[in-house]
């Protein structure tokens, strides 16, 4: 059974101070990794999707990156914007996503 | 483009009702899936549709329930209502498979009182 903890659970971070987010996995083969932004009271917003270990995405201000165990969303000089929660997922073969728990990360301004 | 839509938004039921939602996926995306999502519990699959049949079902009663028509809009319906049924309800659609990402709606809140 495929599985996924995120932590922390929550980060309070100041405006500009830079950051990592860990999702740790474990599949019985990995098919990718997703990583999404959630608003309060809103779907997931797709970030990224990383699929094989040494693979970086970045957008803007996030960067992700994968290893065979886990993964980590960096945030550099983040802004009040960027507070939200992040869920890293990751799909089995039966097209079913397992979502870890969430870092809820709160950037004061 | 227009995004995955969820209707309704919010919803409140009372106890032993039944409920449909409804969910409207992608132009071009013929995968539906069905996510439940509470506070302690976080999000935890319900099933998914491709083609108007069900490929997968997660862990949960039989009173969840669900469909898709050939136009890959959905519907999930909950009999019977429970008070631990109230949660935001989320549906995401993809292509074929998720390699390419899912793309989520916004969400029903059910509260059931």
């Amino acid at each position: 059974e495929d599985q996924v903890t995120q932590s922390p659970e929550a980060l309070r971070l100041q405006e500009g101070e830079s950051s990592s987010l860990n999702c740790s996995y474990t599949v019985s083969g990995l098919r990718g990794l997703f990583w999404y932004r959630q608003d309060p009271g809103k779907g997931p917003e797709f970030l990224f999707t990383l699929y094989s270990a040494g693979e970086e995405k970045e957008k803007e201000r996030l960067k992700a990156t994968l290893t065979k165990k886990e993964s980590f969303l960096h945030i550099t000089a983040p802004k009040p914007e960027d507070s939200a929660t992040y869920l890293c997922a990751v799909p089995n073969a039966g097209n079913m996503l397992t979502f870890g728990g969430g870092t809820r990360l709160m950037v004061k301004p | 483009k227009a995004g995955v839509t969820q209707t309704p938004r919010y919803l409140i039921k009372t106890r032993g009702q039944q409920v449909t939602l409804s969910c409207s996926p992608i132009s071009g995306h013929r995968s539906v899936s069905w996510y439940q999502q509470t506070p302690g519990q976080g999000l935890q699959f319900l099933f998914e549709y491709f083609s108007e049949t069900q490929r997968n079902k997660g862990n949960f009663p039989g009173r969840f329930s669900g469909r898709q028509f050939s136009n890959s809009r959905s519907e999930m319906n909950v009999s019977t209502l429970e008070l631990g049924d109230s949660a935001l309800y989320l549906c995401a659609s993809s292509r074929r498979t998720g390699e390419n990402g899912y793309t989520f709606g916004s969400g029903t809140r059910l509260t059931v009182v």
